[in-house]
């Protein structure tokens, strides 16, 4: 069965400094590979997705993720905060050769102070 | 592009009632999916369906029920409403295909008093 893993509920940056969303996954092979953005009161959106063509992926807004076989993760990073990032964040997996369906990683809340 | 809608939005059910959660999307996708998110756990698949007249349970199937009679329309349907099913409802939608990603409505808030 696959997972995925994010670590802390919660992470506080200060504008203009660095974003790193943690998402670690449990799979057999290795997967496919999402993050999301869920702004409030908002359904999610996709920010960018790993598919097997790159390691490492850009996204929208300035974010990219790259995707380690050998950590099994999938980090979502940005160089410079904004307070307009402020959002939760979703990590997802759906497995290679399998049925499609995406299994989501219980989030990670942005802060952005100013 | 209306892409994936939800309605209502938001919902307060008494206790032991019922009510159905419309979903609709114009993208000609053949899967569809029912989440709800809680505080701290994600989401959680509820329900999906590969196609008209298809449906499987997800990981929390209990005291929901749903039907996919056209591409388009997938409504969720709780019967007798309990105060563990407030929470806020997604509905989803995607191609079936390796690596494509889900699209999403902007969500139920239901509310179970």
């Amino acid at each position: 069965a696959q997972s995925v893993t994010q670590l802390g509920s919660h992470v506080s940056v200060s504008e203009g400094a660095l974003v790193l969303l943690r998402c670690n996954y449990s799979s057999s092979v290795p997967p496919y590979l999402f993050w999301y953005v869920q702004y409030p009161n908002q359904g999610l959106q996709l920010l960018l997705k790993y598919t097997s063509a790159a390691t490492l992926v850009k996204g929208i807004n300035g974010f990219e993720a790259e995707f380690k076989k050998s950590e099994t993760s999938f980090h979502l990073t940005k160089p410079s905060a904004h307070m307009s990032d402020a959002a939760e964040y979703f990590c997802a997996v759906s497995p290679a050769g399998g049925s499609y369906i995406p299994t989501f990683g219980r989030g990670t809340s942005l802060i952005v102070h100013p | 592009n209306a892409g994936v809608t939800q309605t209502p939005k938001f919902r307060i059910l008494k206790i032991g009632q019922s009510m159905t959660l419309q979903c609709a999307q114009d993208m000609n996708h053949n899967y569809m999916y029912w989440y709800r998110q809680d505080p701290g756990m994600g989401l959680k698949l509820i329900y999906y369906s590969v196609g008209a007249g298809i449906t499987d349970k997800g990981e929390v199937p209990n005291g929901y029920n749903v039907s996919r009679s056209t591409t388009e329309d997938f409504p969720l349907r709780l019967e007798l409403a309990a105060p563990s099913q407030t929470s806020v409802y997604f509905c989803a939608s995607s191609y079936p295909g390796e690596g494509t990603e889900a699209f999403f409505g902007q969500g139920t808030r239901l509310t179970v008093v």
